[in-house]
């Protein structure tokens, strides 16, 4: 069936306009997850949704960035008044929320800010 | 916190055997996972296993766990040209976090 999938795979911005990623989870998964991997930081979490509701935020850098998820199913990540530090690759995982917590990663979209 | 380190480099002939290297600290129950990414590409997930197991095998693929020293590796037998990649070791506490703490990657270069 149909992975994650990501869009854009690509943004190229200018500094301080603000970005919009979107998220296709993958069918019938509950859970959804943001990451971003920068050369400098690795591989960090952002955001956790269990259907609609965001449990766990605590990874969102600043106030700058927001997340939601409509229909437990497609989520938008919202960068405002884009930085150069912000530029990364943004990873978005889905799993069915059991106990083994596997996540299955979209192909990303990589963010430049300039 | 959780923590998760790995080495960052290994260089393999083709057919050899890779051994692929995570050290954890959570001490609670969790599952651990090896996921692989390729140039350009996103996550792909090979395997996981729980804490409560010491080694789980799937096709060339086994993970080895030594709860005792928090230590896991991944065992790639006969390595080809395509395994090139870079490996990350992830870890998530069962019943706790969902979030998955990630060790930096060992970027695996096979020669032929």
């Amino acid at each position: 069936g149909a992975g994650v999938s990501q869009s854009p795979s690509n943004k190229v911005t200018e500094k301080g306009k603000d970005v919009e990623l979107r998220c296709d989870p993958i069918s019938g998964h509950t859970a959804l997850y943001w990451y971003r991997q920068s050369l400098g930081q690795g591989l960090e979490f952002l955001i956790y949704f269990q259907g609609n509701s965001a449990p766990d935020k605590s990874g969102l850098p600043s106030d700058r960035f927001s997340a939601e998820r409509t229909g437990g199913s497609v989520s938008t990540l919202t960068i405002q008044r884009t930085q150069q530090e912000d530029s990364a690759v943004y990873l978005c995982a889905s799993s069915l929320g059991g106990r083994g917590n596997e996540q299955y990663f979209g192909p990303g979209t990589r963010l430049t800010v300039t | 916190g959780e923590d998760v380190e790995q080495s960052l480099f290994l260089s393999v002939r083709e057919g050899d055997s890779s051994v692929i290297n995570c050290t954890y600290t959570d001490s609670s129950s969790t599952y651990l996972y090896w996921y692989k990414q390729e140039p350009g590409a996103g996550l792909q997930l090979l395997t996981y296993i729980f804490s409560n197991m010491d080694m789980k095998q799937d096709q060339r693929l086994t993970v080895l766990l030594n709860k005792k020293d928090k230590h896991l590796s991944l065992r790639i037998a006969d390595t080809q040209t395509g395994d090139s990649a870079i490996y990350f070791c992830a870890e998530s506490p069962w019943g706790g976090r969902r979030a998955l703490t990630f060790g930096s990657g060992t970027r695996l270069q096979v020669q032929p």
